[in-house]
């Protein structure tokens, strides 16, 4: 397995439930994001992680709550999602952070749907 | 707040026929500027980006984007697309030594009649 993975692909889930998308990266990278990506809305940073601590959150409602226990691995524990949460949620990995330069790369996205 | 706008938002183009789509970013500071396409059912991918240097930057499958400070551009071009060319095509730009804020345009879609 190369690149950024994401599972699962596909998610439905109801308001009560509680779940975790999961992002692995096999490129030896320090840095990993998740993003947001809604029909006619730009992309959207949520949460930024590098060398495994946190640097970015930007405004990201608490039903949302990644966890990086190591440089390969990212995750967004979801718990009492809305219907507007529903989205297309894309993990990126780049070899440091982007302000210095480096590009990232994505994974295919957890469609989720929230009823 | 930093903020990317892309004009178009679906251009339709037949085969050979030259493009140009335009990106526009807020920040006045030092910035470096990505162009990714997503074909369709694939990863979001990066086709060029700019950091310093010549402001006229090669990319992937014959892409190039010009970095225009003054008018704070960097409009993605080629010059004869084709078929397999169809895809959304995303400017993204983020400020210079942050902490990796990524600001993503919304997206052009651009489909190409062969």
């Amino acid at each position: 397995e190369t690149g950024v993975t994401q599972t699962p692909r596909h998610l439905v889930m109801g308001m009560t439930n509680k779940k975790s998308l999961k992002c692995e990266q096999h490129l030896g990278h320090n840095a990993m994001y998740w993003y947001k990506q809604s029909a006619k809305k730009p992309l959207e940073l949520m949460f930024v992680y590098s060398l495994e601590e946190r640097v970015e959150n930007n405004s990201v409602p608490s039903r949302f709550s990644p966890e990086c226990p190591n440089s390969s691995h990212l995750f967004l524990h979801l718990h009492t999602l809305q219907p507007e949460d529903s989205a297309l949620y894309l993990c990126a990995s780049s070899l440091a952070l982007s302000g210095s330069g480096y590009e990232q790369f994505f994974g295919p996205g957890t469609r989720l749907t929230v009823l | 707040a930093q903020s990317v706008s892309q004009h178009n938002h679906h251009v339709i183009l037949s085969e050979a026929a030259s493009l140009e789509l335009g990106c526009n970013y807020s920040y006045g500071g030092t910035v470096n500027l990505f162009w990714y396409v997503q074909y369709p059912g694939q990863h979001l991918q990066l086709l060029l980006k700019y950091f310093s240097g010549d402001p006229l930057v090669k990319g992937i499958k014959g892409f190039e984007a010009e970095f225009i400070k003054s008018k704070f551009s960097f409009n993605l071009r080629k010059p004869s697309v084709q078929w397999s060319d169809t895809a959304e095509y995303f400017c993204a730009v983020t400020k210079r030594g942050s902490q990796g804020n990524l600001i993503f345009g919304k997206g052009t879609k651009l489909s190409v009649k062969p």
